[in-house]
């Protein structure tokens, strides 16, 4: 069955550094996610991609964070200067078009 | 936007006996809702979904009932096992691939 990929598993940053987790989709897929969960917490929507562009973002989703697809694989979630609120398990996703999601394992980002 | 309630925030049931989760919504707009389970420290992992042309949806031991009119729906799992226990999302999203609300989530213990 297919799956999405998310590295690393687990980071620890230090507030104020800039950390890049990364995705890859379900190959077919063309609609691609960041939700991200703080522990006990209930899954935030962050952002959806599609087309090579935003198509819908959260109130949370601000100037700090960025999303990129850099080649035809990948889907990478940057913040640029983490803040110890920040730390959780971010799940990347992805789906057709019309539902069908499927969630990639995580990253638990931990600042310090 | 879309705002999910989910009841009750635990459950405990006997083995062998069904399980009732309830969700309520309140965008008239959502047509699509999918329930999730996660287990600690995994992603979610889709279980069932049912859009809003059909009231009822069943998958073995899990079944889906939508009730549009009142905005909520529910997750029936009968003939609990240990392996049941996790805790369980609902979701609410106007399709289309829009963002998935979330609920709080309902931690379920099945007693063996």
């Amino acid at each position: 069955e297919p799956e999405v990929t998310q590295t690393p598993s687990h980071q620890v940053t230090q507030m104020g550094q800039e950390v890049i987790l990364r995705c890859v989709p379900i190959s077919n897929h063309l609609y691609f996610y960041w939700y991200r969960q703080i522990l006990g917490q209930k899954v935030e929507f962050l952002v959806s991609f599609y087309n090579n562009e935003i198509s819908e973002k959260s109130e949370i989703f601000d100037d700090q964070f960025s999303v990129e697809r850099p080649d035809g694989s990948n889907f990478t979630l940057k913040i640029r200067s983490t803040k110890l609120e920040d730390s959780a398990m971010y799940f990347c996703a992805s789906s057709e078009v019309n539902y069908g999601y499927t969630f990639g394992s995580g990253t638990r980002l931990t600042v310090v | 936007g879309e705002n999910v309630e989910q009841h009750p925030s635990t459950l405990s049931v006997q083995e062998g006996d069904s399980a009732v989760i309830k969700c309520t919504y309140s965008d008239s707009a959502s047509n699509y809702f999918p329930w999730y389970k996660q287990e600690l420290g995994k992603r979610p992992q889709l279980i069932i979904d049912i859009r809003s042309n059909v009231g009822e949806k069943k998958d073995q031991r899990i079944a889906v009932t939508l009730n549009k009119t009142a905005k909520h729906f529910s997750l029936h799992i009968t003939e609990t096992q240990p392996e049941d226990s996790a805790v369980y999302f609902c979701a609410a999203s106007k399709g289309g691939n829009n963002r998935l609300a979330f609920g709080k989530g309902n931690q379920v213990v099945v007693i063996p």
